[in-house]
């Protein structure tokens, strides 16, 4: 059983242009979470999406960031003209529960996607 | 709002020695706290769990207890080995929110 699948693992942008990052979560897995990691910095919550939904976006800046989760295919998450201050590895988690029932507080995460914007 | 303060590192030891990260959080109510690890080159784990004032989470050596009245969490391991080797995340789930807070992770080297 594959677990959550990040790619690229390493991804090159010159300023201006647009990343694409896609997360498949495991099997049997509806819910999806993105959290960012700055270098020397701990992990922030981005968004968390269910299938066609966006349930949590309060972690996303408000410009130039978006989210996706299709009904079939990966979550992806959109960097559009980005800043060297987009710099920084993007980790993909999913769940098989509902906020309400992560009473196991277990997460399963990609191994990132390290986004370097030169 | 809720937050996790967790030791800086880089904390380096030798094998066989005492681990402790320490481990403090903010928040009303009672949260569930975590320990995660990341092993070079690895997505995270999850390490061990406790979901009430009091509780112990425990695995592979490592144990953390959930202390109320000081707030903290911290992670403890008898003796080390060069495997331990990782960043170790503290985290706290509120419950009524839909994500986990991570604090800013600790990096464990461990030699031989």
């Amino acid at each position: 059983n594959a677990g959550v699948m990040q790619n690229p693992r390493h991804l090159v942008r010159r300023r201006g242009q647009e990343a694409r990052l896609r997360c498949s979560p495991m099997k049997g897995h509806s819910h999806v979470y993105w959290y960012r990691q700055l270098p020397e910095e701990g992990l922030k919550f981005m968004v968390y999406l269910q299938k066609e939904n966006i349930i949590d976006e309060s972690g996303m800046p408000k410009e130039r960031f978006s989210a996706e989760f299709p009904k079939e295919g990966p979550s992806i998450l959109r960097i559009q003209q980005v800043v060297r201050g987009d710099s920084a590895a993007y980790f993909c988690a999913s769940s098989p529960q509902t906020p309400v029932t992560l009473n196991t507080g277990e997460l399963f995460f990609g191994e990132g996607s390290r986004l370097t914007v030169l | 709002g809720n937050s996790v303060t967790q030791m800086e590192g880089p904390v380096t030891l030798s094998e066989e020695a005492f681990l402790t990260i320490n481990c403090t959080y903010t928040a009303t109510g009672y949260p569930s706290l975590f320990w995660y690890v990341q092993y070079p080159g690895e997505g995270l784990q999850l390490l061990l769990k406790a979901t009430k004032a009091d509780d112990k989470g425990s695995n592979k050596g490592f144990e953390a207890t959930y202390r109320k009245e000081t707030t903290s969490f911290h992670l403890e391991k008898g003796s080390v080995q060069v495997s331990d080797s990782a960043v170790y995340f503290c985290a706290l789930w509120k419950g009524s929110a839909s994500k986990i807070i991570f604090g800013s992770g600790t990096r464990l080297s461990i030699r031989p």
